[in-house]
């Protein structure tokens, strides 16, 4: 089945640094890849949509100058944090549309500790 | 604008008891498609089950069972004679066709805790 690999899986920074979050599509085209932030027991929150070879559109409230989107080719989408802080700690999951089965293939997520 | 409501916001149960994880959603859309996710402590998120809006037939899958009720856009799970291993938080989650990339939103999820 179709698989999104996300890394890294943990990463600590320091505070006023950035941090880059990959997911590759293994064996499929990612045309959409949606990224989510998720507080410890909260839900999904979508972040931003992104579609090959165009800007990203960002959700309501979501700082597109503070977590920069690019998904230059099909098999790769990246989140970069910049400038991280505390409050941008979280648990960060992408997740590729796979178009024909209208399925969802998730990252396994990325813990963010900003310290 | 598309919306999933998960009012249980935890629930406990002793192994073997059968449980019954509630969700509401609204949409303005014709074509939408409902989807269950398990989410365990790892993190990762597991699919469960899709299921579009033409399709009201309700569906088994060894000890999980899922009823769709479009009269009252309502979408439960059901896990009969549950087991430790299904504790986990449990995600309900709508897309909606057309202009939104198809974009899931998820509910506020079900913690499940299934004690021995």
């Amino acid at each position: 089945g179709a698989v999104v690999s996300q890394h890294p899986s943990r990463v600590i920074c320091k505070s006023g640094t950035s941090v880059k979050i990959e997911c590759r599509s293994l064996d499929f085209q990612a045309t959409t890849m949606f990224w989510y932030r998720q507080f410890p027991k909260k839900s999904l929150m979508l972040m931003a949509t992104s579609n090959e070879g165009s800007k990203a559109t960002y959700e309501q409230g979501v700082e597109k100058d503070k977590f920069l989107i690019n998904h230059a080719s099909l098999t790769l989408s990246t989140l970069t944090v910049t400038s991280a802080h505390p409050e941008d700690s979280s648990f960060y999951i992408c997740s590729a549309r796979v178009d024909l089965a209208l399925a969802y293939t998730f990252g396994s997520g990325t813990r963010l500790t900003v310290v | 604008a598309q919306k999933v409501t998960q009012a249980q916001t935890e629930i406990s149960v002793v192994e073997k008891e059968d449980v019954t994880l509630d969700c509401v959603y609204e949409t303005r859309d014709t074509t939408y498609y409902l989807f269950w996710y398990k989410q365990p402590p790892s993190g990762e998120l597991v699919f469960l089950i899709r299921r579009n809006s033409f399709d009201e037939q309700n569906e088994i899958s060894g000890r999980y069972s899922w009823n769709f009720q479009k009269s009252t856009s309502s979408f439960n799970f059901t896990i009969t004679a549950s087991q430790v291993v299904d504790s986990a938080v449990y995600f309900c989650a709508l897309s909606e066709s057309g202009g939104s990339n198809y974009k899931l939103t998820f509910g506020k999820g079900t913690l499940l805790t299934v004690n021995p």
